[in-house]
């Protein structure tokens, strides 16, 4: 257990449909990224939360939201869902606003399937 | 950012080999290169983390160096075990950007 909890595991849902993924950093991080992978695809950068604040921002579409609550907790907001947005979405965490010295630690990971 | 390469895509070697992979990179303009090691299944797990040229980690078998002036870094498993199977992937952290390679699949035979 990485202490990086993300639910749910798996979701299945329809096109057109809004999902909220949920993620709960390691205790002590103020930082929660959001990657995705897509098949054969490698990870890539969606959104950092710095203590509830916005601080960069990747390759996320506009169907696609986020925020970082008061409890650090963050939720990843998929919304108008295409058969495209099938992946695997992980939520990452570090102690403060980069990766200068101390790498990510990783969730379990969110396994999307639109259908 | 940099985009970063890794070579090669996937490796299969034996149990008790040694073996390397490469993370390169145009420049040296980052704050910092990772190293995380996969397995199916489960989520990335950071291994290493290197600023300076020149570095050098080590954590049991795995090491790995940094050579920022040619733009390159290498992973090496001594001895692998078939618990390295894994996919390891090289990050490079810039600016609150973090951009991972596509990593190098390792699979040890027993």
């Amino acid at each position: 257990d990485s202490g990086v909890t993300q639910t749910p595991k798996h979701l299945i849902t329809a096109t057109g449909q809004r999902v909220t993924l949920r993620c709960s950093p390691r205790s002590g991080d103020l930082s929660v990224y959001w990657y995705q992978q897509s098949l054969d695809q490698g990870l890539q950068f969606l959104i950092q939360y710095y203590n509830g604040e916005e601080r960069a921002k990747g390759n996320i579409l506009e169907r696609f939201s986020a925020q970082q609550f008061p409890d650090l907790h963050s939720e990843l907001n998929l919304s108008s869902l295409e058969l495209g947005d099938s992946a695997l979405y992980f939520c990452a965490s570090s102690p403060d606003r980069g990766a200068r010295t101390d790498g990510y630690t990783f969730g379990s990971g969110t396994r999307l399937t639109v259908v | 950012i940099l985009n970063v390469e890794q070579s090669p895509q996937s490796l299969h070697v034996q149990e008790g080999d040694s073996t390397n992979f490469t993370c390169s990179f145009p420049s040296s303009n980052f704050y910092a290169l990772h190293w995380y090691r996969w397995e199916t299944a489960k989520s990335p797990e950071a291994l290493f983390v290197m600023t300076l040229n020149g570095d050098e980690k080590k954590k049991g078998r795995i090491s790995a160096t940094l050579n920022t002036k040619e733009g390159y870094s290498y992973l090496y498993i001594k001895g692998s075990q078939p618990e390295d199977s894994a996919t390891y992937l090289c990050a490079l952290y810039n600016n609150n950007d973090m951009r991972f390679g596509a990593g190098t699949r390792l699979t040890v035979k027993p």
